[in-house]
């Protein structure tokens, strides 16, 4: 089993359409959680780090369930620019691992 | 701020040659992360410098090493290149001083070997 699962998709849905990519953790001592985004050929840039109390980033929402070991990306109303593949990041340990997901590909059609 | 950089942009070596990865993190963090990403793969984890030391590395032959300098940049080595070294490598940064493991990446090194 990978110690941190993505559906791999792809996700093709309508320009204002909303989203979810569901990822799930197998090591318990995870300790940090983080959504990234990936262009195409270029390097991943934060999307935003996941609380266990939830959070928020406009358009963006993100869950954390701790006993399920389960995180969540909610996109509301899509652009076209949001076209991307989203990987889910859980940093286990104090820092001392970091493990990527296989990321979720997203495509926003007009 | 700058963000974190890497060189060169783009390296083409031949099969058996060695080749050095430079890495300049966020001014201020003390802590890199090499990662490969083969080409339609997702990024693999190679090495941690924190503070000048190895931390961890990950799943890789020997022939992958690399240091951290006093001023926090660092570099990647990887001798007797093989074909499936052909890659992305991602330089990223962290203030992990602070317990924060937020990583910032540069924007990679494309190493061909042919």
């Amino acid at each position: 089993r990978k110690e941190v699962e993505q559906d791999p998709g792809p996700f093709n849905v309508p320009e204002g359409a909303t989203v979810a990519f569901n990822c799930t953790y197998s090591n318990s001592a995870s300790q940090s959680f983080f959504w990234y985004r990936q262009d195409c050929r270029k390097e991943p840039k934060l999307l935003m780090s996941v609380y266990s109390s939830g959070n928020e980033d406009g358009r963006f929402t993100a869950q954390l369930n701790r006993a399920s070991q389960y995180i969540s990306l909610l996109i509301r109303d899509s652009k076209l620019s949001d076209s991307a593949t989203y990987l889910c990041v859980v940093n286990i340990a104090g820092g001392f691992k970091t493990i990527f997901g296989a990321g979720t590909r997203l495509f926003v059609k007009a | 701020e700058a963000g974190v950089t890497q060189s060169p942009t783009h390296l083409i070596k031949t099969r058996g040659q060695q080749v050095t990865l430079r890495c300049s993190p966020i001014s201020g963090h003390t802590s890199v992360y090499w990662y490969q990403q083969a080409l339609g793969l997702g990024l693999q984890f190679l090495l941690w410098y924190d503070e000048g030391e190895e931390r961890n590395r990950g799943n890789f032959p020997p022939r992958f090493s690399g240091r951290q300098f006093p001023n926090y940049s660092s570099e990647l080595n990887v001798n007797a290149l093989e074909l499936e070294d052909s890659a992305l490598y991602l330089c990223a940064s962290s203030q992990h001083r602070v317990l924060s493991y937020e990583q910032y990446f540069g924007p990679g090194t494309r190493l061909t070997v042919t």
